[in-house]
């Protein structure tokens, strides 16, 4: 159980496109769901909180215009990159956590973004 | 906010030994601490988890112990195998509402 799934793996784009990931919990109902950007060989750093029918919470020096989230129901979230440009190239994972009172978080395969 | 050390940032062994992996926290509030492991090109895998009314959990040859008077807590793995070679993060939540802050990673290396 509690398996979270990334869509799509990977994905390259050109310069000022604008790309769409998907975030699905599969077996489990996500109250709120969590959104990391990894460099490579370093750690994951949390951008944004999303909870589900809510705006979702950006941490400081994260542009909530160029990343938007969105946590229409209780198996879904996307991030959709705006305008992307080659310094956003990386590797996105996303996390779930099934009820509020629980602390675990079970999180998605990452999506790898290049962008040209 | 909460600032997790986590160290060493690299670590070699030979299969059969043990290895440990240790972490610092600064938020006394805190109280849920995962270990994640992370395969190359893949998410973060839970491999065990400890809440601050624990002091030690175990799992077959994976272990987890917490001095939240020192906080610190460490990661012990037994009978090391080829196939646990990966990076290791540890994290720290302050309460089941907040996101986990995580260490930089321990790339772990076991050679047969």
């Amino acid at each position: 159980g509690a398996v979270v799934s990334q869509h799509p793996s990977r994905v390259i784009c050109k310069s000022g496109t604008s790309v769409k990931i998907e975030c699905r919990s599969l077996d489990f109902q996500a109250t709120t769901m969590f959104w990391y950007r990894q460099f490579p060989k370093q750690s994951l750093m949390l951008m944004a909180t999303s909870n589900e029918g809510s705006k979702a919470t950006y941490e400081q020096g994260v542009e909530k215009d160029k990343f938007l989230i969105n946590h229409a129901s209780l198996t879904l979230s996307t991030l959709t990159v705006t305008s992307a440009h080659p310094e956003d190239s990386s590797f996105y994972i996303c996390s779930a956590r099934a009820r509020p009172s629980t602390d675990t978080q079970y999180f998605g395969p990452g999506t790898r973004l290049t962008v040209l | 906010g909460e600032n997790v050390e986590q160290h060493p940032s690299t670590l070699s062994v030979q299969e059969g030994d043990s290895a440990v992996i240790k972490c610092t926290y600064s938020d006394s509030a805190s109280n849920y601490f995962p270990w994640y492991k992370q395969e190359l090109g893949k998410g973060p895998q839970l491999i065990i988890d400890i809440r601050s009314n624990v002091g030690e959990k175990k799992d077959q040859r994976i272990a987890v112990t917490l001095n939240k008077t020192a906080k610190h807590f460490s990661l012990h793995i037994t009978e090391t195998q080829p196939e646990d070679s990966a990076v290791y993060f540890c994290a720290a939540s302050p309460n089941s509402g907040y996101a986990l802050n995580f260490g930089k990673g321990t790339s772990l290396l076991v050679t047969p």
